[in-house]
């Protein structure tokens, strides 16, 4: 089962600009977690934030959380080329050990 | 270096035949998974291993088994039982804190590409 629903599928923006992408959640979690991958590759940890969280930085990232609407945000402030990838979030709960994603969102920065 | 690391990076497959992928970690994590990723889609959970000699079933379990006979080690084999096959496989682990449920960050493999002949 997908827990997460991201939008926009697909996004397309220009170098400098920010782009913000947005994931919806159904159940219950813990945590929150955001994964970039580039085409062909693993997935690499960006930021994860608690459920007792609501805003979180790192470097040019902005994640908030709203448990009550089940519902994340990741925002990448001035956008490089180098950042054209996929992202993905993925929620975790207590109880369980797994960890479910979201479709994700394909970002497009063009130089 | 610590990692995870998966191989082969591209594997094909006959019909009926069984094949395997191999996942090892240097991390002394104790939580291992595998995950499908089909074109354009999201990570769907196969099966999912907290600790030696133990695994679960995620939500497409059917035509895959695995093995957890070692800390380092989750192989994955796709069996002929499985008759869409063809996807980019992920491997995954993290530190298991008992207690705490799925409460970490998850460190991924570069992935296996497994095509049918």
């Amino acid at each position: 089962s997908q827990q997460g629903e991201e939008d926009p599928q697909a996004l397309s923006i220009q170098e400098g600009e920010n782009a913000t992408m947005n994931c919806s959640y159904k159940t219950s979690i813990n945590n929150l977690q955001w994964y970039r991958q580039n085409s062909g590759r693993g997935l690499v940890h960006l930021i994860l934030i608690r459920s007792n969280e609501r805003e979180k930085h790192s470097g040019r990232l902005r994640v908030t959380l709203d448990t009550s609407k089940k519902s994340s945000s990741l925002l990448i402030t001035a956008s490089r080329a180098a950042d054209t990838a996929s992202y993905f979030c993925a929620t975790g709960s207590s109880g369980t050990y797994k960890y479910i994603f979201g479709t994700g969102t394909r970002l497009k920065v063009l130089a | 270096d610590g990692g995870i690391t998966q191989s082969p990076k591209y594997l094909f497959r006959k019909e009926g035949q069984n094949v395997t992928l191999s996942c090892e970690q240097n991390l002394n994590h104790d939580a291992m998974y595998w995950y499908r990723q089909d074109p354009g889609q999201g990570l769907r959970l196969i099966y999912y291993s907290q600790i030696v000699n133990d695994f679960q079933k995620g939500d497409i379990a059917e035509g895959y088994s695995v093995s957890r006979e070692k800390k380092e080690s989750f192989p994955l084999t796709v069996t002929s039982a499985q008759k869409n096959p063809t996807a980019f496989y992920l491997c995954a682990s993290t530190p298991r804190y008992r207690g705490l449920g799925a409460n970490e960050k998850l460190f991924f493999g570069s992935g296996t590409q497994l095509s049918v002949l």
